[in-house]
């Protein structure tokens, strides 16, 4: 069974600090993903990969980055963090085969004070 | 805009009854829809997808509709359990784009009321 780990389900952090949220798989999946959910919006694309060292803008790309040094693990990075950053993250993966349906981690609720 | 759109935020249905949750899409280029689940606390899981080389797909209690011509596709749960109560999103994604971008619709909160 694919399984999808966030490192942290709950986090606060200030404005201004810089944060790191992580995820990692365990099925060897090229494409892997980071949204964040927002009542009333669903789920907006951050930014993806689709291999090692490869990334691409999603649909809200500004404030964050991300890392992929490793297959298994995509890190999404808050710069700078903002209030309006308060949300929830989630992060997914899946393999080669185009359609395949991605699989997800439990998420990281975000708090910015 | 949103290109994928979910219409009702929430629905409730009595246990054993059929519930139908209803989606609609802007973009032709769409050609594979999704159905996730959501419980409160942890992350979506995948329910059921349909090509649009079909109308009709069939998992159990659970069949997707798509209707092309409307852009339409529906979700049908018989009966209704009241483990069934969730958020579901709707999901569209397109294999004429160079990369496997999903859209995710704003959800449906489904209460089964016992």
């Amino acid at each position: 069974d694919v399984k999808v780990t966030q490192s942290s389900r709950y986090l606060v952090k200030r404005t201004g600090e810089k944060v790191f949220l992580e995820c990692v798989q365990d099925m060897d999946h090229e494409n892997m993903f980071w949204y964040r959910q927002d009542p009333g919006l669903g789920l907006r694309l951050i930014y993806f990969s689709y291999d090692v060292k490869m990334k691409e803008k999603g649909d809200i790309p500004e404030g964050y980055s991300v890392s992929r040094e490793k297959k298994e693990r995509f890190s999404l990075i808050l710069e700078s963090a903002s209030t309006n950053q308060t949300s929830m993250y989630l992060c997914a993966s899946y393999g080669r085969s185009r359609n395949q349906p991605q699989h997800f981690g439990d998420g990281t609720r975000l708090s910015i004070l | 805009d949103q290109q994928v759109k979910q219409n009702s935020p929430s629905l409730s249905v009595q246990e054993g009854r059929i519930s139908i949750l209803n989606c609609d899409y802007t973009n032709s280029m769409f050609d594979y829809f999704l159905w996730y689940k959501k419980y409160p606390a942890e992350g979506p899981t995948f329910l059921i997808s349909i090509s649009s080389i079909k109308d009709k797909n069939e998992d159990g209690r659970f069949t997707v509709f798509l209707n092309k011509s409307a852009k339409h596709l529906s979700l049908h749960i018989v009966p209704s359990q009241p483990g069934d109560s969730a958020v579901y999103f709707c999901a569209a994604s397109s294999r004429k784009t160079s990369y496997d971008k999903v859209i995710f619709g704003p959800g449906t909160s489904l209460s089964v009321i016992p």
